[in-house]
């Protein structure tokens, strides 16, 4: 199947940095990749769709300002956590859609935010 | 985006065969039934998908109802790999975006 992948896998920040999370489809091209974040015992949060050379669509609620998505190629869509603070704290997951719109999904991140 | 409903937590044994159980009433003509599965720590991984007809994979099989409004997971032997959280997805089209519910846990004695 196809693969995604997602690096870096565990990131420990101090409070009002920023943090740049990569995805990467491995092995198929993604006009269309998406990025999710999961708190402790729920489920997936959808917080934005993008698309390979234009501006991502952001689910409502969620800041564009603070969650930057950039999607530059066909098989690299990124995430930057900026001034992160411990609420940002959590797992977050990217995945892209390949063929017959099956979406295939990253090993996701954890990010602690001290 | 149309809901799904499903049980909270399910248990099985190890080589068993699992049945996980999903309602959609609100289904549309266009929504396609999607199944993941999230294991602990992992990010979700692709079970199955069908729109009309059951389907079947490697993986597993989904049954859907002739009405659409329910459908059902089968796993044929279950082990305790397939221990994981399932989530059962309406998605408009293949174009359309995954939402996912609460889902259900399955847990798989030895």
């Amino acid at each position: 199947g196809a693969v995604v992948s997602q690096h870096p896998s565990w990131v420990i920040c101090k409070s009002g940095t920023s943090v740049k999370i990569e995805c990467r489809s491995l092995d198929f091209q993604a006009t269309t990749m998406f990025w999710y974040r999961q708190f402790p015992k729920q489920s997936l949060m959808l917080m934005a769709t993008s698309n390979e050379g234009s501006k991502a669509t952001y689910e409502q609620g969620v800041e564009k300002d603070k969650f930057l998505i950039n999607h530059a190629s066909l098989t690299l869509s990124t995430l930057t956590v900026t001034s992160a603070h411990p609420e940002d704290s959590s797992f977050y997951i990217c995945s892209a859609r390949g063929g017959v719109g099956i979406q295939y999904f990253g090993a996701g991140t954890r990010l602690s935010v001290l | 985006d149309a809901k799904t409903t499903q049980p909270n937590s399910m248990e099985s044994n190890e080589e068993e065969p699992v049945h996980l159980p999903c309602n959609h009433s609100t289904i549309s003509g266009t929504d396609y039934i999607h199944w993941y599965r999230q294991l602990p720590s992992q990010g979700p991984e692709y079970v199955i998908h069908g729109l009309t007809s059951n389907v079947n994979n490697r993986m597993a099989s989904l049954a859907i109802a002739e009405d659409r409004k329910s459908s059902t997971l089968i796993l044929h032997r279950a082990t305790l790999r397939d221990a994981a959280v399932y989530y059962c997805i309406l998605r408009d089209g293949p174009g359309g975006k995954l939402i996912f519910g609460q889902g259900t846990e399955l847990s798989v004695k030895p």
